[in-house]
C-alpha cells in the first residue's frame, strides 16, 4: 500500500511568494496534520484537518493556511514567503479523529522549501 | 504540556542491543507513550506506542515503567539503517493530532 505522498519534493523560492505544497494521505486515513521541520530541530505542528475541518493549529503566523479536499488530501499555502520559512514541511496521516492519544500518525519524507 | 527528556546522543554496535531511555516524570494518567524515528532525509517513522503495558512489535519493545514516569525502547539487535534521530513523545487525549517533538536521541550504529 502506498505510504503518504508529498509534492513537489523540493521547491525554491523567493521572498515574498507564495507557495502550495500538497500531500496525499493513506487510503482509509482521513486525518492530515503538518509539520514545519528547520533544519537541526524537531518538527513542529502547524495544522491538523479531519473531515475538511480544521482542529488544531499550532504557532504560526496567518500567511500559513491550509485546507482538506473531499478525498481528505490536503494543500498548505503559505503567502508572503520570509527567509525563516526555508525549512522541510511535513505532513502525516491517521485514521480519524481519535481524540485518545492511542493513534498513531503516518508521515511522508516532506518537502524541502527553500527561499533566496 | 508534559515534557519528556532524553539523552542527546547514543552509541552502539551492530548485532548489539539498543536501549533508549526516556523520563515523563509529569505525564498524566491517559498520555499514551509514542515513539518515532527519522533517518537521514526522511519523514519520522512510527515505531510503537503503549500506555501502561509493555509492548511489542516487529521493529522495538517498548518497557515501561511501573510508575509511567519514564521508558525505556528497545531496539534487540541493532543494525546501521537503525542509525536515526528517535522521539519519544506523550500523545495527550485532548489533542492526540498534535505531536511534540523534543530534540531526540541521535543514534549511532558502529560496524
Amino acid at each position: 500500500d502506498a505510504g503518504v505522498t508529498q509534492s513537489p519534493t523540493h521547491l525554491i523560492k523567493t521572498r515574498g511568494q507564495h507557495v502550495t505544497l500538497r500531500c496525499s494521505p493513506i487510503s482509509g486515513h482521513k486525518s492530515v496534520s503538518w509539520y514545519q521541520q528547520v533544519l537541526g530541530q524537531g518538527p513542529q505542528f502547524i495544522f491538523q484537518y479531519y473531515e475538511k475541518e480544521e482542529r488544531g493549529r499550532g504557532n504560526f503566523p496567518d500567511r500559513f493556511s491550509a485546507r482538506q479536499f473531499p478525498n481528505y488530501s490536503s494543500e498548505l499555502n503559505v503567502n508572503a514567503l520570509l527567509l525563516g520559512d526555508s525549512a522541510l514541511y511535513l505532513c502525516a496521516s491517521s485514521l480519524g479523529a481519535s481524540g485518545t492519544g492511542n493513534q498513531p500518525q503516518h508521515f511522508g519524507d516532506g518537502t524541502r522549501l527553500s527561499i533566496l | 504540556d508534559a515534557k519528556t527528556t532524553q539523552p542527546n546522543s547514543m552509541e552502539s554496535n551492530e548485532e548489539e542491543p539498543v536501549h533508549l531511555p526516556c523520563n515523563h516524570s509529569t505525564i498524566s494518567g491517559t498520555d499514551y507513550i509514542h515513539w518515532y524515528r527519522q533517518l537521514p532525509s526522511q519523514g519520522p517513522e512510527y515505531v510503537i506506542h503503549g500506555l501502561t503495558s509493555n509492548v511489542n512489535n516487529r521493529m522495538a519493545s517498548l518497557a515501561i515503567a511501573e510508575d509511567r514516569k519514564s521508558s525505556t525502547l528497545i531496539l534487540h539487535r541493532a543494525t546501521l539503517r537503525d542509525a536515526a534521530v528517535y522521539y519519544c513523545i506523550l500523545s495527550k487525549a485532548r489533542n492526540d493530532y498534535k505531536l511534540s517533538f523534543g530534540a531526540g536521541t541521535t543514534v549511532t550504529v558502529r560496524a
